[in-house]
Formats: C-alpha cells, sequence, structure tokens
C-alpha cells in the first residue's frame, strides 16, 4: 500500500505560486510518485509522475528530493481553476493502490 | 477514444435492494480498481484486479463483490443496501507497465441508499 502524507488544506493566491508537499517514506527505488487533483466530485485526474528527477509538463513541475522520501508539487501560476484535492501517491510492481486524504488547495483573489 | 466508462451516474436504492455498478475501459488495461469517496473525504479502495478471472480485495470491502470476466468489464456488486454505503464511487483502469501506470479514473456514481 503506497503509505502518503500531505497537508489537508493550502491557500494560494490566484498569480502565485502553489506548492503542495507530500511524504512518501516508504517509496521503494523503483516506484514513481504520481500527483492527481480532483475537482469537485469529478474523476481524479492525472497531472505527473516522476521518478528521480524534477519533471515538468503543461500543468506543474515535480521536485522530488534526492532521498526520495518527499516531493513537491509545484503549480507556477495559480488560477482559479486550480482549486481543487490533491493526491499524491506511488506506484510500482504492487498492483494495491491506496491514496491518502490529498490536500484541498483553495485559490483565492 | 471513451476511456473508462461508469453506468449508471445517478442512483438511489431502498435499504435491502441489490445493484449492479458498471464500469468498462477500452484502454487494454490489466488493473481495475474500484474507490468510493464519502463526502469531503478521500478515496478508499473497495477491490481491485489485475487481469481477468483475479480480483482481490482493497480497503472497505464488506458489503461488496466483484468479478473480472473480461479485460474491458469491472462490474462491482451490491448486496443489501446499507445507508453506509451511500457513498460516489469511482471506477479507474492503469497499464501495470512503468513508467506508464497512470490511472484513468471514470465519472463516477453517485449511489444514494434511503
Amino acid at each position: 500500500d503506497a503509505k502518503t502524507t500531505q497537508p489537508p488544506s493550502m491557500d494560494c493566491a490566484e498569480g502565485r505560486a502553489a506548492n503542495l508537499p507530500c511524504n512518501h517514506s516508504t517509496i521503494s527505488g523503483n516506484e514513481y510518485v504520481y500527483w492527481y487533483r480532483q475537482i469537485h466530485s469529478q474523476g481524479p485526474q492525472y497531472i505527473i509522475h516522476g521518478l528521480k528527477n524534477n519533471e515538468t509538463n503543461e500543468m506543474a513541475s515535480l521536485i522530488i528530493t534526492e532521498d526520495r522520501k518527499s516531493s513537491t508539487l509545484i503549480l507556477p501560476h495559480a488560477t482559479l481553476r486550480d482549486t481543487a484535492v490533491y493526491y499524491c501517491t506511488y506506484t510500482g510492481t504492487a498492483s494495491k493502490l491506496t491514496f491518502g486524504t490529498g490536500t484541498r488547495l483553495q485559490v483565492t483573489l | 477514444n471513451a476511456g473508462v466508462t461508469q453506468t449508471p451516474k445517478f442512483r438511489i436504492l431502498k435499504i435491502g435492494q441489490s445493484m449492479t455498478l458498471q464500469c468498462t475501459q477500452d484502454m487494454n488495461h490489466n488493473y481495475m480498481y474500484w474507490y468510493r469517496q464519502d463526502p469531503g473525504m478521500g478515496l478508499k479502495l473497495i477491490y481491485y484486479s489485475v487481469g481477468a478471472g483475479i480480483t482481490d480485495k482493497g480497503e472497505v470491502p464488506n458489503g461488496y463483490n466483484v468479478s473480472r470476466s473480461t479485460t474491458e468489464d469491472f462490474p462491482l456488486r451490491l448486496e443489501l443496501a446499507a445507508p453506509s454505503q451511500t457513498s460516489v464511487y469511482f471506477c479507474a483502469s492503469r497499464s501495470p507497465t512503468a513508467p506508464n501506470e497512470k490511472l484513468f479514473f471514470g465519472s463516477g456514481t453517485q449511489l444514494s441508499v434511503l
């Protein structure tokens, strides 16, 4: 099972960077970190994933610490539409995939 | 490409009734999952499957049953519905092969048991 710890809630001003942390100290060396977000009660959507190196795509950046025990999702210029619950998890050879409680990000004017 | 399709989108059940939540995916994914999400809470794993004919319990399996006769379909059965099963149910699928393991979710089924 993926064991992750995230702050329950965070606030961010629109236009500023949102930095969402995740602790995943039990991750194994070959397991990827994945981030998803859920807007209202829609199905969660994939944002980004990484193994060791920092990653960036059109939605966000992912910073993984050198020991891989934690990561930070960065939304560089948060908008009101980024208000959502953000989940981190990790996968590998194990098929069982669980989620923590996630971080509820509120972006304000 | 449809992805993961769930039906129905909404359903109201009376206590003691039974129903099947349907889930189908067209991505040829081996791994499929059922999650439930209570209001204001996170995702809880009910059951999962690694391929046709293989299923296993998740975190909250009581009151549910699943089957996986094909790669595409993974229905969730509720027997003797109870108010505690009022929730939003999400089906998801993924490939087991790194690094393409991202989950694809369906749009959910909102179930009320009254």
